[in-house]
């Protein structure tokens, strides 16, 4: 069965990155995106972008231009999410899926458990 | 900063039928982009709930049901149950954007 298993919470000081990792099973990896969406403490939830584990190409949502990077490690199936120049609003939790493409758009039909994020001083 | 707009907040009574609205624009949903909802109960991970327009993952009841019509899309819930309280989200892509976007988020309340 498909699965999707994020790394443990983080704490980082304002300033600092953070890389957060998905590591999928149960299907071939190179054969769906992963996406990543996040959502702050009360917030409804955020696009950030799309990463091809086929070839590595990436795909950023216009607000994460430049502080975002989406990486993979094609022997353990694992896609990785690095966020940079963290703010105290970057605080929320952080959650891949994995993206279904239809043919006027994707969805997402498994998710992983998130990974909490915190942004301090 | 959603560009996909719902009503903050829906309710009724058990076995009533809600809707839930999703608002878009001429560059997302008005653009025949495929619309999908997910159910999300707190501190948990979202759940597929229907794919393009008005599919329905296997495992999902069929009291739940979408559709789309311009600029919009909806989401109903028939025979409303206990269960079915939780957040409720619309998903479509935005090409003026050139990525994903969501929609602001509803909260099912079963009265």
């Amino acid at each position: 069965q498909v699965h999707l298993m994020q790394s443990g919470a983080e704490v980082r000081k304002t300033g600092a990155s953070v890389k957060v990792s998905c590591k999928t099973s149960g299907y071939i990896f190179t054969n769906f995106y992963i996406d990543w969406v996040r959502q702050a403490p009360g917030e409804g939830l955020e696009w950030m972008g799309r990463f091809n584990p086929s070839g590595g190409s990436t795909n950023y949502g216009q607000r994460f231009h430049g502080r975002v990077t989406m990486t993979r490690d094609t022997s353990t199936s694992t896609v990785y999410m690095e966020l940079s120049g963290l703010r105290h609003d970057d605080t929320a939790v952080y959650f891949c899926a994995r993206g279904t493409s239809t043919s006027a758009g994707w969805y997402f039909d498994f998710w992983g458990q998130g990974t909490p994020v915190t942004v301090s001083s | 900063q959603s560009v996909l707009r719902q009503p903050p907040s829906v309710s009724g009574a058990p076995g009533q039928r809600v809707t839930i609205s999703c608002t878009g624009s001429s560059s997302n949903i008005g653009a025949a982009y495929d619309v999908h909802w997910y159910q999300q109960f707190p501190g948990t991970a979202p759940k597929l709930l229907i794919y393009g327009d008005n599919n329905r993952p296997s495992g999902v009841p069929d009291r739940f049901s979408g559709s789309k019509s311009g600029t919009s899309a909806s989401l109903a819930i028939s025979g409303l149950q206990a269960e079915d309280e939780a957040d409720y989200y619309c998903q479509s892509y935005d090409y003026s954007l050139s990525g994903s976007v969501f929609g602001t988020g509803t909260k099912v309340a079963v009265l």
